[in-house]
């Protein structure tokens, strides 16, 4: 079955890190550059950073340039996100998700997200 | 790129013909994706290229535009598509989402 698995949500202190997690399975992991997007609570969805397939470009959005990390470890199949100097309004749902093949930054395949609760 | 959708909400019945437009702040060519989201569940991949249809998507839904103005169409809707939609356009990363239009009964 083709999936994405995100782990590593929690509830943490402001200005603590946290590492996601996100595992793909089903397909050819190495092939694809890979996205992470954000929703917070009962808001729209939020494009946080993409990574290309050899980690040759790295993009991230404004939002959360120099805190954030993507990376990702093709021989694991996983994608990772280090979150820094976490801020509330990171509060969120991390969805990981890969784009269809052949078209960049379209977004086919999504995980079922993973929760990072900000807060004191 | 910012990117702006409209309305955003929108109350519709079953059967009716409803748009919804995306604009975005500079030529994106037709890099532009559309999304549906249901509450408690990840977003689902509609339209791609502003008009192709992912494999799967039902054939009332179409898409139209390029450059800064596009359109989701959905020709009659049916209950399982009042949900909220998504555009983002791929031309330049960031990949920017709209604020997304909530379809209410």
């Amino acid at each position: 079955e083709v999936q994405l698995v995100e782990s590593g949500g929690a509830l943490v202190r402001p200005g603590r890190s946290l590492r996601l997690s996100c595992a793909g399975s089903g397909f050819t992991f190495e092939n694809y550059a890979m996205h992470w997007v954000r929703q917070a609570p009962g808001k729209g969805l939020e494009w946080v950073s993409g990574i290309s397939w050899n980690n040759g470009r790295i993009v991230y959005a404004d939002s959360v340039k120099g805190r954030f990390t993507i990376s990702r470890d093709n021989a694991k199949n996983t994608l990772y996100l280090q979150m820094d100097s976490l801020r509330p309004g990171d509060t969120a749902l991390y969805y990981c998700a890969k784009p269809k093949t052949l078209v960049p930054g379209s977004l086919d395949l999504w995980g079922q997200g993973t929760l990072v609760t900000v807060s004191s | 790129i910012e990117v702006t959708q409209s309305p955003s909400s929108l109350a519709a019945s079953v059967g009716d013909r409803v748009t919804i437009t995306c604009r975005t702040s500079q030529n994106i060519k037709s890099y532009l994706n559309w999304y549906q989201q249901k509450p408690g569940t990840a977003p689902k991949f509609l339209i791609y290229g502003a008009s192709s249809l992912q494999n799967g998507v039902p054939s009332r839904f179409s898409g139209s535009g390029s450059g800064t103005d596009f359109t989701l169409t959905i020709s009659s809707l049916q209950p399982e598509d009042f949900a909220t939609y998504y555009c983002q356009q791929s031309h330049v990363a960031p990949y920017t989402f709209g604020q997304g239009t909530k379809l209410n009964i």
